[in-house]
């Protein structure tokens, strides 16, 4: 079974702070992607990454960054947290697009910043 | 206009039913479709992959595409408790992006 994990469940930040979320997959995958999710507006794709030091901008990166040092993990950095910025985060990966297209989710990490 | 719409809900049926969950679409380029359900504060978990139009089947679910009217859906034969959910539609088209509808929440009674 595929194993997608975030570092945290749930994460309270200050307006202000840098913010660090972390993904780690178990299986060899190699794309990876970070979504948000706000009700109403279902998911939306923030950066993703076809392979190890790659990465691509999504519909929505302003105020993110992301960082993919090893194949099993991918960051998503909020360089200055902001109140907009409150929302559930998820990561997914994929073996690639060429094999198959479906994506493994992760729990999700709820951010709040307050 | 987006280019998935999903009735958002919530739908309300009770255990036993047939429930049917739908997705219709504007792009062309769609090729591949997803239906993934998600429980409440947990990550979307793929539940149904299909590439053509017609219909596929996996126990008490089914999904049907039909591509010629842009139109999708998921059907739920007796549907019970640890159903209720939210089940998102998902589609792939050109540069295997993966769109997605923005969810119906479903709820099934006792």
């Amino acid at each position: 079974d595929v194993k997608v994990t975030q570092s945290s469940r749930y994460l309270v930040k200050r307006t202000g702070e840098k913010v660090f979320l972390e993904c780690v997959q178990d299986m060899d995958h190699e794309n990876m992607f970070w979504y948000r999710q706000d009700p109403g507006l279902g998911l939306r794709l923030i950066y993703f990454s076809y392979d190890v030091k790659m990465k691509e901008k999504g519909d929505i990166p302003e105020g993110y960054s992301v960082s993919r040092e090893k194949k099993e993990r991918f960051s998503l950095i909020l360089e200055s947290a902001s109140t907009n910025q409150t929302s559930m985060y998820l990561c997914a990966s994929r073996v690639s697009a060429v094999v198959r297209n479906e994506q493994f989710f992760g729990p999700g990490t709820r951010l709040t910043v307050l | 206009q987006k280019e998935v719409e999903q009735d958002p809900g919530p739908l309300s049926v009770p255990e036993g039913a047939i429930v049917s969950l739908n997705c219709t679409y504007s792009n062309s380029a769609f090729q591949y479709f997803m239906w993934y359900r998600q429980y409440s504060r947990k990550g979307p978990e793929l539940l149904m992959y299909t590439y053509s139009s017609g219909n596929k089947e996996d126990g008490r679910f089914t999904a049907q595409v039909d591509k010629s009217s842009k139109y999708i859906s998921l059907f739920i034969r007796d549907s019970q408790p640890s159903d209720s959910a939210t089940y998102l539609c998902a589609m792939v088209g050109t540069a295997s992006k993966l769109t997605f509808g923005t969810g119906t929440r479903l709820q099934v009674t006792l």
